[in-house]
């Protein structure tokens, strides 16, 4: 497998913009997440999702976020209008419902907001 | 969830362990604890998880005291390509309550 995608790897956008960050989980998980790390606020769970169905989204900031998982291979990550503050390095992650649970994540794509 | 505590930084000799410490002394009876790392710019690695055992992998060991409210993660045979932030995180194993919270970590630096 090739692990969890997420594409792109950079985007730079203009504040305002809308931002669409887009991952693949690995074939057969069940568990989506999606994280955000800065420097100053460490790695941060936003949103995760079971079964293509958000179970806790506590960690969106504000409504300006959204996330989505229409099937099972695919989820995204919008932002709108997108603000300086949102610069950072965004995560996805993937698990299985059985096992240890452990997370595999992607790249992650970095985020610059000017 | 339960809360850990861990050294910000430590520092290993390339070939000696490693022995990553982390307090969680409010853990609750269904929740494991998990170990992850980060080397820079990628993405965090699982490395080992337990729940009252101690566990071994082919990246490491992790022993976890009998009262659970401490482990210690150990790398026998510490490489450069190890140097990270290592994380201790505590949780309940799947379910509605299933997350990772991730605090600062411990910044291991393996030195030549």
């Amino acid at each position: 497998d090739a692990g969890v995608i997420q594409s792109p790897r950079h985007e730079v956008t203009e504040m305002g913009q809308e931002v669409t960050l887009r991952c693949k989980p690995i074939s057969g998980h069940d568990y989506l997440f999606w994280y955000r790390q800065t420097m100053m606020r460490g790695l941060e769970l936003l949103i995760y999702f079971n079964n293509n169905v958000p179970i806790d989204d506590s960690g969106m900031p504000e409504d300006r976020f959204s996330a989505k998982m229409p099937n099972a291979s695919f989820s995204t990550l919008k932002i709108q209008p997108s603000e300086p503050r949102d610069s950072a390095v965004y995560f996805c992650a993937s698990s299985s419902d059985t096992g240890s649970y452990e997370q595999y994540f992607g790249p992650g794509t970095r985020l610059t907001v000017t | 969830d339960a809360k850990t505590t861990q050294p910000p930084s430590m520092d290993c000799a390339e070939g000696r362990a490693a022995n990553l410490p982390c307090n969680h002394s409010t853990i609750s009876g269904n929740e494991y604890v998990y170990w992850y790392r980060q080397i820079h710019s990628q993405g965090p690695q699982y490395i080992i998880h337990g729940l009252k055992n101690n566990e071994t992998n082919e990246m490491a060991s992790l022993i976890i005291t009998e009262d659970r409210k401490s482990s210690t993660l150990i790398l026998p045979h510490a490489t450069l390509r190890d140097t990270a932030v290592y994380y201790c995180i505590v949780s309940p194993n799947g379910g509605s309550n299933y997350k990772l919270t991730f605090g600062k970590g411990t910044l291991l630096t393996v030195n030549p």
